[in-house]
């Protein structure tokens, strides 16, 4: 029983490289998010899904890009990354975005940028 | 837009001790309401969270929280930490917009033998 699974755990970039955060989650779950976490914020929202071919902005989408082709997988892009986006990130699923409902958080990715 | 607000960004509390964290939010409306724990290094874990029906919930590791809509509140509360309740706690609102979870600032919470 995987839940949300997040690849890679830890990773180390120079600034103005590109990579891509995968997320896949196995719970047929329509709605999946991104956010990041940074010391004394909290977690800030930063690109939704509510199903596949849909997404959205959240509260700090610059820098980032999403898509969602499939229902279980959720990739976020780094453009050309920049120290700013030194984080740890997370990927979240729920069930359609309504009430009554939680989310399922992934182990999370370490994101360094020097 | 709704908003979270945690009391406190650091507690320091000896094993025994009460623990209350408060939490306070913004939208008017219906709410989902939860508590989550991130233990060093680890993910997001539920503590507990309130849908509707009794304002008092349980949750897991001995934690309650209690839901008070006048106040726009649902603190945490425990009544006897131990030294592995040391961890950040956040709470989280979903309100309006009902995929989006709404996170507070979190509180570490540490805890001395």
């Amino acid at each position: 029983n995987a839940g949300v699974t997040q690849t890679p755990k830890f990773q180390v970039l120079k600034t103005g490289q590109s990579m891509t955060l995968q997320c896949a989650q196995d719970m047929n779950h329509e709605y999946m998010s991104w956010y990041r976490q940074d010391p004394g914020m909290g977690l800030r929202l930063i690109h939704y899904s509510v199903g596949a071919g849909i997404t959205d902005q959240g509260e700090v989408p610059n820098g980032y890009n999403v898509s969602r082709s499939t229902t279980e997988d959720f990739p976020l892009r780094l453009l050309s990354a920049a120290p700013s986006q030194t984080s740890v990130y997370f990927c979240a699923s729920s069930e359609a975005g309504r009430r009554n409902t939680e989310a399922f958080f992934g182990q999370g990715t370490r994101l360094t940028v020097v | 837009a709704q908003s979270v607000s945690q009391h406190n960004h650091h507690v320091i509390l000896s094993e025994a001790a009460s623990l209350e964290l408060g939490c306070n939010y913004s939208y008017g409306g219906t709410v989902n309401l939860f508590w989550y724990v991130q233990y060093p290094g680890q993910h997001l874990q539920l503590l507990l969270k309130y849908f509707s029906g009794d304002p008092l919930v349980k949750g897991i590791k001995g934690f309650e929280a209690e839901f008070i809509k006048s106040k726009f509140s649902f603190n945490l509360r425990k009544p006897s930490v131990q030294w592995s309740d040391t961890a950040e706690y956040f709470c989280a609102v979903k309100g309006g917009s009902w995929g989006k979870l709404q996170f507070g600032a979190g509180t570490q919470v540490v805890v001395t033998p």
